[in-house]
């Protein structure tokens, strides 16, 4: 039978642009969340992370937005490059003892030059 | 610093076979963690430990998973026997829980193939 995988969604950007990728989490109580890079044949690479009682946080040439009143989770990427192509996946922690992330299922940037 | 290593980068086996993956955490890390990528599934945690200790291993996916944490700059994800539908990338991750950046940090992989 025809094997079905996960449908990545796909975000194309021209090189230069900013970027915007989106993320819905489901758990109302986590308290920090991640955003990982994974290009093709490596690990995920870790790039920014927030704590819930922050709305946003900038790192170079990145920005994460948190709006916990919709579970929404955002990396915005400015000046986007060719480099930056690769599988983008935000991750949540639950609040409370456990150290174990969910990730969701992530998003697939590609940077035309 | 190093980032967490792992070893073997690549594996080729035959059904039926046992199949050990090794990790070291980056130095000073009390937490590890085992996840599988496969494209049907995503990126699925099977075990984590804290301070050499398996705290959850509710996504091991069977009896034929075991994983060990003998100290703490070690760790071993066995698959005895392994089936083809064992092929993923397998990866380890460690974290320094209670510090002020809590994120984990991803090995290399190790993708395993099961004939």
């Amino acid at each position: 039978g025809e094997s079905v995988g996960l449908h990545l969604p796909t975000l194309s950007v021209q090189e230069g642009d900013n970027s915007i990728i989106n993320c819905a989490y489901s758990n109302s109580a986590s308290d920090y969340f991640i955003w990982y890079k994974q290009e093709s044949g490596k690990g995920p690479q870790f790039i920014i992370d927030i704590r819930s009682n922050m709305d946003k946080r900038q790192g170079q040439r990145v920005t994460v937005l948190l709006n916990k009143t919709v579970k929404h989770l955002s990396l915005q990427i400015a000046a986007t490059q060719p480099g930056d192509s690769a599988v983008y996946f935000c991750a949540e922690r639950g609040g409370g003892a456990t150290n174990k992330l969910i990730f969701g299922t992530g998003t697939l940037l590609a940077v035309q030059p | 610093d190093a980032g967490v290593i792992q070893s073997p980068r690549h594996e080729v086996t035959e059904m039926g076979q046992e199949v050990t993956l090794r990790c070291k955490p980056i130095s000073g890390h009390n937490s590890l963690f085992w996840y599988r990528q496969t494209m049907m599934r995503g990126l699925e945690l099977l075990i984590y430990f804290n301070n050499n200790v398996p705290i959850d291993d509710s996504g091991m996916p069977e009896d034929r998973f075991s994983a060990k944490m003998p100290n703490a700059s070690f760790s071993t994800l066995k698959i005895q026997p392994s089936e083809p539908r064992d092929s993923a990338v397998y990866f380890c991750a460690s974290e320094r829980r209670g510090s002020t950046q809590e994120t984990q940090y991803f090995g290399p992989g190790t993708r395993l193939l099961v004939l």
